[in-house]
Order: structure tokens, then sequence, then C-alpha cells
């Protein structure tokens, strides 16, 4: 596609349900990444993917959260029993290649846990 | 771990030109990053330099690094009202430049008055 695009853009979910987002990267780029954004800061890292194979899983706060990518291209981040900590900005990002290569971000999902 | 602090707030006059700061931990960094945040929209990459610079220019982009006291700026010149967003420094350090995760200061707003 254009972009990287995400779904859905906002949802609003109960306490101790699960959530699932989506990501579709730009067409082609091997390298993916989710990162946590609270408001009023900068993102942070949660997990990378180098075609279906997660290569780096360091940022993900506990066993709530996962991620996969099976076919090497479109990412769930699913947050299992979700507290209100968990709200947040989502946010996927693509790369062509691995390492230095640009990071192209979509427009995120906003996690609100009531 | 690594970090990256930044001033969070700047205003100035259009046609100033502003200068946004940002200073970081990691001494074995290899790339940062600036990133645009504008509302509703995913973070846009403007412009990065390499450890081994000191200077990169981009039209009204100059980027400045100094190594030695991990400092790094970005300054925009003649400074429009559409560079009103949140600014993003992003540091890509030695360990991660195979994964790409990128550690991001908090963010600095920046506030174009006409």
């Amino acid at each position: 596609g254009a972009g990287v695009s995400q779904s859905p853009r906002y949802k609003v979910t109960k306490r101790g349900q699960d959530v699932a987002l989506r990501c579709d990267p730009i067409s082609g780029h091997v390298s993916l990444y989710w990162y946590r954004q609270a408001l009023g800061q900068g993102p942070e890292f949660l997990t990378y993917f180098n075609y279906e194979a997660q290569q780096d899983k360091s940022g993900l706060p506990n066993d709530r959260f996962s991620a996969e990518r099976p076919e090497g291209s479109i990412s769930t981040l699913t947050i299992q029993r979700t507290e209100q900590r968990d709200s947040a900005m989502y946010r996927c990002a693509s790369s062509r290649g691995t390492g230095v290569e640009t990071q192209y971000f979509g427009p995120g999902t906003r996690l609100l846990v009531l | 771990g690594e970090d990256v602090e930044q001033s969070l707030f700047l205003s100035v006059r259009e046609g100033d030109s502003s200068v946004i700061n940002c200073t970081y931990t990691d001494s074995s960094s290899t790339y940062l990053y600036w990133y645009k945040q504008e509302p509703g929209a995913g973070l846009q990459l403007l412009t990065y330099i390499f450890s081994n610079m000191d200077m990169k220019q981009d039209q009204r982009l100059t980027v400045l690094l100094n190594k030695k006291d991990k400092h790094l700026s970005l300054r925009i010149a003649d400074t429009q009202t559409g560079d009103s967003a949140i600014y993003f420094c992003a540091d890509l350090g030695h360990g991660s430049s195979n994964t790409g995760k990128l550690i991001f200061g908090q963010g600095t707003t920046l506030q174009v008055k006409p």
C-alpha cells in the first residue's frame, strides 16, 4: 500500500477484555516494529519482526502482551486482560530492511481501557 | 539503559529560526533521527545524522551533533506556521543497529506564532 495502515484507529474497551490491534506495513517491507506512546511521551519500543520472525520482544511489558506476523506481512498486537494502564497510542512502523533503514510509521491506534 | 532528553516546549515567531535541543546517554550511538508528529498523523522522518558527522544540512533544516557532549540540535530556518508540531529526537544505538530499535525523547512542542 501507499503507507503503513493500522486498525482500528480508536478502540475503547472495558478492563479485563482482550484487544487485537492490526498493522498493515508498506508492501515489501521486511521489518516491522511496534511502539507504545503514552500521552506527552515519546514512543517506546515494544517488539520487532524480521519477516515472520519475532527477533526482539524485549520491550513487551509483561506476558499479557503478544505479537505475531505469521506470513511476514500483516502483524497483530494482542493485549489480554486489559488494564487501565494499557491505555496509550500504539504505533506500528515498517522498514525496507533491517537496522538503520528508515522506519515509516502508521497513524497509530488510540486504545482507551475503562 | 539508554536515555534521550528534550526540552518540552519552544515558542517562536513566524520567520524566526527555531532550535530544538536533545541530549542522549548512549556512547555507542550510530544514527540519530528527528521525527515530526502532527495531530492525528503518524511520525514523519525529517532527517537523520550518522554519528561520525557533526553537521548535516537539508534545505531549511540543519542538524548539529556534538558527540563529545552527546548533544544534538535541529535548527529550522524561516520557521512557518506549518512547522508547528511535536518534534522527537531518536537514537539508534550500536547494539540496536541490527534490529532498528529506536530510543525516543519525550518530544518538544514547537509553537509558531504568526
